[in-house]
């Protein structure tokens, strides 16, 4: 069965740098697009970010493009997000989600989750 | 401010049935597939619908979807009391280069 999951949440300082990863399990990782979404405590769902199979083309959202980078480890079967110059309002619960098709969603299969908690 | 537009909430009494609305532009909702999620609380969210109005296997046919220019619905009938939970749509917008949700709709089942 497909799993997802979600490591590398905690508490970080504002300015500083956290990495999350999601490991992929029960299906063939190399044959999807995966995307980030988080969700603030209390808010609603925000798409982070994506990357494509080959880890050759990603975009994201305008809130993270410059200090956030997502990549992937085919190899690993394992998706990451790097996230630097850490901000409060980066706060939230992170999923990884797998994309059903092509790129554009819709996100078929999520993780649990991993808190990211920026504060000083 | 979310780019999609959802009520904040809806209600309706066991065994009724809700609709769910969910507004967005030539940009996003016009020119791509709309699904819908699911999220019980303290869970993460469950794709119920995709490409406007298909169902992944193992959601019952209780939940549809449609879409109709850049405007969306979710359906919902014979409420049940488990399906409290949020409800949001998302799709991806042409222009932003990005994927969009609405702000989410809290369904109580009264």
């Amino acid at each position: 069965q497909v799993q997802l999951v979600e490591s590398g949440g905690g508490v970080v300082q504002p300015g500083r740098s956290l990495r999350l990863s999601c490991a992929a399990s029960g299906f063939t990782f190399t044959s999807y697009v995966m995307h980030w979404v988080r969700q603030a405590p209390g808010k609603g769902l925000e798409w982070v970010a994506v990357v494509y199979n080959a880890g050759n083309y990603k975009y994201y959202a305008d809130s993270v493009k410059g200090r956030f980078t997502i990549s992937r480890d085919n190899s690993e079967n394992t998706l990451y997000l790097q996230m630097s110059s850490l901000r409060a309002e980066d706060t939230a619960v992170y999923y990884c989600a797998r994309d059903r098709k092509i790129g554009y969603g819709p996100f078929d299969y999520w993780g649990q989750g991993t808190l990211v908690t920026v504060s000083s | 401010q979310s780019v999609l537009t959802q009520p904040p909430s809806v209600s309706a009494a066991p065994g009724q049935k809700v609709t769910i609305s969910c507004s967005g532009s030539s940009s996003n909702i016009g020119d791509n597939y709309v699904s819908w999620y699911q999220q019980l609380p303290g869970t993460a969210p469950k794709l119920l619908i995709y490409d406007n109005n298909k169902r992944p296997s193992g959601i019952p046919d209780r939940f549809s979807g449609s879409k109709s220019g850049t405007s969306a619905t979710l359906g919902i009938t014979g409420l049940q009391t488990g399906d409290e939970a949020d409800y949001y749509c998302g799709t991806w917008d042409t222009s932003l280069s990005a994927g969009v949700f609405g702000g989410g709709t809290k369904l109580t089942v009264l």
